[in-house]
């Protein structure tokens, strides 16, 4: 029973499209994030969500949108895609409070060509 | 500006023998630190974590060791397993906006030799 799901695993598309990841936690959590790993291993935040209600954005280009229609999910949506985007997408959740140990959904691994 | 570094990007150790993976940070108002293991393929799984008012938090094989005035954790895995070779991110969480921000380091890839 899966606790923080990705769809897709995998996406390879070309420069200009646009495309969404779609991200599901079934764990009750409030707050849900989404993270950027580059080439060079960096896991950084890009956003975070708690309650549906944007909390953090990391200096994130306007082309990124997320989008949570519940608490349960939280989607990204990406405009006009550019070779730079290439990278793996991690979805997190966690409970509020003191050293909220975050789940982490398996990834997304986009290739934009 | 990297707040939080690991500045081994891997090690290799034998089989039963003890791993240290290190960590420094810069921002003295983070207030948890986190340890997060990772295998090729799939997302990061927590392992453990420590409040920063305490200096050790121990949990099996795994215990991670805090100094405050040197701003650097350490894991250290003992007995070290095979099964233990994964990619290991130093995490340290502060409040914004009411709620925790996560900040990783790049991680610290460790090979466990049988």
């Amino acid at each position: 029973d899966t606790a923080v799901s990705q769809t897709p695993k995998y996406l390879v598309t070309q420069m200009g499209n646009d495309k969404s990841i779609k991200c599901e936690q079934n764990l009750g959590h409030d707050t849900m994030y989404w993270y950027k790993q580059d080439s060079k291993k960096f896991l950084k935040i890009m956003f975070s969500y708690n309650n549906k209600e944007l909390i953090i954005n990391e200096t994130v280009p306007n082309r990124f949108s997320p989008k949570s229609p519940d608490k349960a999910h939280l989607n990204l949506h990406i405009n006009s895609l550019e070779l730079g985007d290439s990278a793996v997408y991690f979805c997190a959740s966690s409970l509020q409070g003191g050293g909220g140990t975050q789940y982490f959904g398996p990834g997304t691994r986009l290739l934009v060509l | 500006d990297q707040q939080v570094k690991q500045n081994s990007p891997s090690l290799s150790v034998q089989e039963g023998r003890i791993s240290i993976l290190n960590c420094d940070y810069t921002n003295s108002m983070f207030d948890y630190f986190l340890w997060y293991k990772k295998y090729p393929a799939e997302g990061p799984t927590f392992l453990i974590s420590i409040s920063s008012i305490k200096d050790k938090n121990e949990d099996g094989r795994f215990t991670v060791f805090l100094n405050k005035s040197a701003k650097h954790l350490s894991l250290h895995i003992v007995p070290s397993q095979p099964g233990d070779s994964a990619v290991y991110f130093c995490a340290a969480s502060e409040i914004t906006s009411g709620t925790y921000k996560y900040i990783f380091g790049t991680g610290t890839r460790l090979k466990v030799l049988a």
